[in-house]
């Protein structure tokens, strides 16, 4: 079974620049997440998909920061323009309420931003 | 507000010797706690996890224990070795339409030595 796959795994932009991030959750994952994780911290969630619907998406900066996940599937985190305090690691993880009761979370290998 | 918290940010054990994460959380409605483990440029990989209606949970070397009426929860590694080391984040999420919220503590660093 594939993991989660997410692209690109690094990307060094100028300030106000735009950058987009791609993540293809597992197969048959109804729940997707965007976190960002900064260095030394724990991730923090920025959105969370129920299948196309955004649930929770309090957390994520929406003058700059937009995220789609068109018909259910592969979803698109979008920075616009980027600041210096962006840079970060974006990690998508995805998650199925039928997976028993374990409910863990599956992580991609995250998207690096360094942002100059 | 953090409601989950590793205030360990390191720790340094021997090989062979047991090696213990703690994490406190301050949401009482929070029932199902998580233990990822993370190497460097890769993603968060889940480790074990412990329902509230448990107090532990063991999965080989690793067990995680949890105690509700202190809002504290451990990982316990025995015994550990150098492939252990990396950094370690507790997770824990509530009841209820929110339980695919998962909140993350900021991770202890396991360096394990030979």
């Amino acid at each position: 079974e594939a993991g989660v796959v997410q692209s690109p795994r690094y990307k060094i932009i100028e300030k106000k620049q735009p950058v987009a991030f791609w993540c293809n959750p597992i197969s048959g994952h109804n729940t997707l997440y965007w976190y960002r994780q900064n260095l030394g911290q724990g991730p923090e969630l920025l959105i969370r998909y129920e299948n196309e619907e955004a649930v929770d998406d309090s957390q994520l900066p929406k003058d700059r920061f937009s995220a789609e996940r068109l018909k259910g599937v592969d979803s698109t985190l979008k920075i616009q323009p980027a600041e210096l305090g962006d840079s970060a690691v974006y990690l998508c993880a995805s998650t199925t309420r039928g997976q028993g009761v374990t409910g863990e979370l599956f992580f991609g290998e995250g998207s690096r931003l360094t942002v100059l | 507000d953090q409601q989950v918290k590793q205030n360990s940010p390191s720790l340094s054990v021997q090989e062979g010797r047991i090696s213990i994460l703690n994490c406190d959380y301050t949401n009482s409605m929070f029932d199902y706690f998580l233990w990822y483990k993370k190497y460097p440029a890769e993603g968060p990989t889940f480790l074990i996890s412990i329902s509230s209606i448990k107090d532990k949970n063991e999965d080989g070397r690793f067990t995680v224990f949890l105690n509700k009426s202190a809002k504290h929860l451990s990982l316990h590694i025995v015994p550990s070795q150098p492939g252990d080391s990396a950094v370690y984040f507790c997770a824990a999420s509530g009841a209820g339409y929110n339980f695919n919220k998962f909140y993350f503590g900021s991770g202890t660093k396991l360096n394990v030595k030979p």
